[in-house]
């Protein structure tokens, strides 16, 4: 089943201390991208990723780090993770940059 | 400013009945536009995509209808059923850089009551 993964689903952390959200397609999609969702707000982009080794800032892109080793995984990282980042996370991906993407089933990030 | 405005904010429906949602943009230069579906607690769905040339497409009993003139867009839903029940996200894409960048609306809460 074509699908993106992410993990954890659910989290509360506290103030400082790094986490890493994973996402994982299996799609073989070239393009990857991270969102965060917050009420009364359109999704956000907060990093993309072309394609293996090849990522870029998107709106709101301080405070998280992002990687591209592979193709199938693109891992958010929250370096020192502050209150502000609380919200739901989505991760997506498409085979093209102008291609519908494929939602993952999001990750809801609490910072204490 | 590139900005998506979606409205209204929230619609509430008896089962059976229509409904339109609407979708004004401000983005230049615009390369197409999409609709998805986001059921509670999941991540949206992929419903229509539009490029400017297109002026209407459906998918069963959604229809999303593009004014490129007027920078418009609506969904329409047809004999509404509970499943419905959603958020409606209008996204549209636009050239940047040499790349496709996305510009999101905040959505539209749609209630669909038996």
């Amino acid at each position: 089943e074509a699908q993106v993964t992410q993990n954890p689903r659910y989290l509360i952390t506290v103030t400082g201390k790094k986490l890493t959200v994973t996402c994982s397609q299996n799609m073989n999609h070239e393009y990857m991208s991270w969102y965060r969702q917050d009420p009364g707000l359109g999704l956000r982009q907060i990093y993309y990723s072309m394609n293996v080794e090849v990522t870029d800032k998107g709106d709101v892109p301080e405070g998280y780090k992002v990687s591209r080793k592979e193709k199938r995984n693109f891992p958010l990282i929250l370096e020192s993770p502050s209150p502000n980042q609380t919200s739901l996370y989505f991760c997506a991906s498409s085979l093209w940059g102008e291609q519908p993407q494929h939602f993952g089933d999001g990750t809801r990030l609490s910072i204490l | 400013k590139n900005q998506v405005e979606q409205s209204p904010q929230s619609l509430i429906i008896l089962e059976g009945k229509n409904c339109t949602l609407q979708c004004n943009y401000t983005v230049s230069p615009f390369s197409n536009l999409r609709w998805y579906k986001q059921d509670t607690g999941r991540g949206p769905v992929s419903l229509t995509i539009m490029t400017f040339s297109e002026n209407t497409k459906s998918n069963g009993r959604y229809t999303a209808t593009l004014d490129a003139d007027t920078k418009q867009s609506s969904l329409h839903i047809t004999a509404s059923q509970l499943s419905d029940s959603a958020s409606y996200i209008c996204v549209v894409s636009f050239l940047s850089g040499g790349y496709n960048k996305l510009i999101f609306g905040a959505g539209t809460r749609l209630a669909v009551h038996p």
